[in-house]
């Protein structure tokens, strides 16, 4: 079954320092891999995606991802956390069909 | 603003009522999606639309839903005989397509909140 797991359901980190929050799939053929982050009482917004080539993909706000094949795996990424990126995190898979796969979420706390 | 809309943003109903919601996706997006998602989970796909053509409606859905998209721009999401399973945050979502492969991000709606009592 295709699946994604965002194994950890908080991550806190404090401002300035690094921060990244774990995405691994499960899905056949070459998938097409996403990040989106939910503030309170806001819909989802894309932050990057992943279809083909380099592996180190920039989105907004400061965030990269990480396409590990091997690994199966798409960990965000930001070199210094601010404490207004503090919000719920999804990586999504796409097999290539409209029938986009979500992970469960990852809470992010940045503390001051 | 351009975005997804959804309305109504909150709907509380007692059982075995139904309901419907409505979902203007961005005006030259010619795909168009429908989520549910429950606290702690993230958005489970429910439909998809390419204009005005269902092309694949989720097996979680039971006969109670059904979704319209009549002239290919705003859709429904109807739910009859309501159940307190169907508590959930309904999420609407569009998008451009740039090819035949499904590729392209989607936008996100603020959601429609339902609450069965």
């Amino acid at each position: 079954a295709q699946s994604v797991a965002q194994p950890e359901d908080q991550v806190n980190v404090a401002e300035g320092n690094p921060l990244t929050v774990k995405c691994t799939y499960s899905v056949s053929g070459n998938p097409y891999l996403f990040w989106y982050v939910q503030y309170p009482n806001r819909g989802l917004q894309f932050l990057l995606k992943y279809i083909t080539g380099d592996n180190l993909v920039k989105g907004s706000y400061g965030f990269e991802a990480e396409f590990n094949k091997s690994q199966t795996s798409f960990h965000l990424k930001k070199p210094s956390a601010l404490v207004s990126d503090s919000a719920l995190y999804f990586c999504a898979v796409s097999p290539g069909t409209y029938k986009y796969i979500f992970g469960t979420g990852t809470r992010l706390k940045v503390l001051a | 603003d351009t975005g997804v809309s959804q309305n109504p943003r909150h709907k509380i109903t007692k059982r075995g009522q139904n309901v419907t919601f409505r979902c203007d996706p961005i005006s030259e997006h010619n795909r168009l999606y429908w989520y549910r998602q429950t606290l702690g989970q993230g958005p489970e796909f429910l439909t998809y639309f390419q204009n005005e053509a269902q092309l694949e409606k989720s097996r979680l859905l039971s006969d109670r839903f059904s979704a319209e998209r009549p002239k290919g721009s705003f859709s429904t999401l109807e739910i009859q005989r309501t159940e307190q399973g169907d508590s959930a945050m309904y999420l609407c979502a569009s998008s451009s397509p740039g090819s035949l492969r499904f590729f392209d991000e989607q936008f996100f709606g603020p959601g429609t909140r339902l609450t069965v009592l």
